[in-house]
Parts: C-alpha cells; structure tokens; sequence
C-alpha cells in the first residue's frame, strides 16, 4: 500500500462544476499538508497548505481529517484552466527535516 | 512565491557521457534540497534529499555513485547523471526548501535524453 494515495482519475468535469479529489495517508504521525498542482511537462506548483481547521482560497477549499487520515481538495466553479494534475503531499513526521511523499497525483480535464 | 531555478532546461547527451544538472534558490537560503524524477505521466518520484554541507540522503535503489549530488552552498545543489544511459532519459526536478519551513519551492525541471 502506498503511503499516500490518490484517486488517478481522470475527472472531466464540464466548466462550471464543482468537483472535489480525495486523498488518504498511512503515516498517522504525519503533520502538514498541501494540494500541488502539475500541468503537463511542469514542475509542481504549490497550490494551498492544508491546515485542521480547513481553509479556503479563492474557489478552493481544502479539508483535513486527521481521525481517518484524509485530506480533500474542493474546487468550486471550475475553469478551463484549472486543467492539471494535483497532487497530494504529505510531510512525514513533525519536523521541517522530515520527508515529504507525493501521492500519484489526480488528473483534471475541465471541457467547455 | 520563492523561486528555484535549474539548468539546463532541456539536454542531449550520448550514452556513457556525464551530465550535470543545477539547482539554485535564488531568492531564498536552501537548507534542503530535493532531486526528483518523473517519467512521463507518472508521479515524481524522490532521489535523494540533500542539506548544505552534508552528503546526500539516497532514497532505496537510487545508485549514488551514478547520480552524484553536491549541496556545496545555501544556495546551490548540482545533480550529475554519470555514464548516462537510455532508461536515465526522464524529467529531473529539484525542489528547494527553506529552515524551518515546511514548503518546498520547485525548479522548472530538467530534461534529460540520452541517445
């Protein structure tokens, strides 16, 4: 089993929709949390910090659940551009020193 | 946000020829650095974790006398492809972080082709 895991998709959604990723961790001592986002032959760019209380930027909104080790990713009124790959991250332990595990990542096809 | 920068973007080498990639953090003082390697549509997936001024941290099969890896400064880590071969074709990114942070900044990526 893979330490973090992600639904592979791909999610074609039409503009507009509402559409949420889900992702699951196996390290319980894990301590911070991010949604990066890849297009295609790109690096990753962070998108947002995934906090306990959950947080929202923008159209985004992102959701922790340390009890069943789950993290989510919401996006609201999807654009064309939001079209990418996202990828969950993980820091392993409690620390900056720490590890930090991608999971596989979650493709997004936004179509007019 | 920080940026990371690497060089070069795009190289073709030969098989059996050495190449080197770099990293900087231009904006920022890199405590760690992160190699990654991605094939195409597929995760990134790490090699090695380095910290200025100490060796690097392999991850399990990662051969370390192939890819060497210096972290001389705050600012630069240089990853080198040694006697390239085909299957080492593939998209290296590196990643920078900051101490005490959590985040990671990545560069633009490298791609690699070995004829």
């Amino acid at each position: 089993r893979k330490e973090v895991e992600q639904d592979p998709g791909p999610f074609n959604v039409p503009e507009g929709a509402t559409v949420a990723f889900n992702c699951t961790y196996s390290n319980s001592a894990s301590q911070s949390f991010f949604w990066y986002r890849q297009d295609c032959r790109k690096e990753p760019k962070l998108l947002m910090s995934v906090y306990s209380s959950g947080n929202e930027d923008g159209r985004f909104t992102a959701q922790l659940n340390r009890a069943s080790q789950y993290i989510s990713l919401l996006i609201r009124d999807s654009k064309l551009s939001d079209s990418a790959t996202y990828l969950c991250v993980v820091n392993r332990g409690g620390s900056s020193a720490s590890k930090i595990i991608f999971g596989s990542g979650t493709r997004l096809s936004i179509r007019p | 946000g920080a940026v990371v920068s690497q060089h070069p973007s795009r190289v073709i080498c030969k098989s059996g020829t050495s190449v080197k990639i770099e990293c900087r953090s231009l904006d920022f003082q890199a405590t760690t650095m992160f190699w990654y390697r991605q094939f195409p549509k597929k995760s990134l997936m790490l090699m090695a974790t380095s910290n200025e001024g100490s060796k690097a941290t392999y991850e399990q099969g990662v051969e370390k006398d192939k890819f060497l890896i210096n972290h001389a400064s705050l600012t630069l880590s240089t990853l080198t492809v040694t006697s390239a071969h085909p299957e080492d074709s593939s998209f290296y990114i590196c990643s920078a972080r900051a101490r005490s942070s959590y985040e990671q900044y990545f560069g633009p990526g490298t791609r690699l082709t070995v004829t």
